[in-house]
């Protein structure tokens, strides 16, 4: 099956400081990479997705970057606020199948 | 739009009972629908997958005496935690992916405790 790994673990950028957070996956059947934000006794949300046929994918501040043949996507938050504070999940997997998740990124924005 | 919620948001039960939760999808119909499980500081451990109409597929490890789930309609699924013990206090989450969506939107979680 799938194994995803993520890195670091946990991260403390100052505010306005840009924070990168990496994952490998080990399938390459897998096609599609979303990234899930989750405040403290919350629900996971989508914040930023990519499929495997697309490189680099942008929105606002934040960022996803995919390289199929290392296997690994990366997640690019730039000008860092407070709010941007809370636990990143990435995961991989086929869209019509189950989504494997990573171990999680706790991100600490310092004002 | 692609909103899923859960009800309750917290329980406390006494050790024996049975404790169901609900995941509704409000605005899109749900084909598949994921639950998982969260302990504090750790990732998603997903218990069992559900499509509409017939029987959730559980993960390795996963009772499926104890932990029942029903995916009667397109917009809801359940999730019942029989004879709940405190070990089976946690974070459960569900998630529910459309026809036409690719990805799962996820549910605010219920905070399950036994006492």
């Amino acid at each position: 099956g799938e194994n995803v790994e993520q890195h670091p673990s946990t991260l403390s950028v100052q505010e306005g400081d840009s924070a990168v957070i990496k994952c490998t996956y080990s399938d390459s059947a897998s096609n599609y990479f979303p990234w899930y934000k989750q405040e403290l006794g919350k629900g996971p949300q989508l914040i930023i997705d990519i499929r495997s046929n697309v490189g680099e994918k942008k929105d606002q501040r934040i960022a996803v970057t995919l390289n199929k043949t290392a296997k690994h996507f990366s997640l690019h938050i730039t000008e860092t606020q407070p709010e941007d504070s809370a636990v990143y999940f990435c995961a991989a997997g086929d869209t019509g199948n189950q989504f494997y998740f990573g171990t999680g990124t706790s991100l600490t924005v310092i004002p | 739009g692609a909103v899923v919620s859960q009800h309750p948001s917290w329980v406390i039960c006494k050790s024996g009972t049975s404790v169901k939760i609900e995941c509704r999808s409000l605005d899109f119909q749900a084909t598949t629908m994921f639950w998982y499980r969260q302990f504090p500081k750790q990732s998603l451990m997903l218990m069992a997958t559900s499509n509409e109409g017939s029987k959730a597929t559980y993960e390795q490890g996963v009772e499926k005496d104890k932990f029942l789930i029903n995916h009667a309609s397109l917009t809801l699924s359940t999730l019942t935690v029989t004879s709940a013990h405190p070990e089976d206090s946690s974070f459960y989450i569900c998630s529910a992916r459309g026809r036409d969506l690719d990805t799962q939107y996820f549910g605010p979680g219920t905070r399950l405790t036994v006492l």
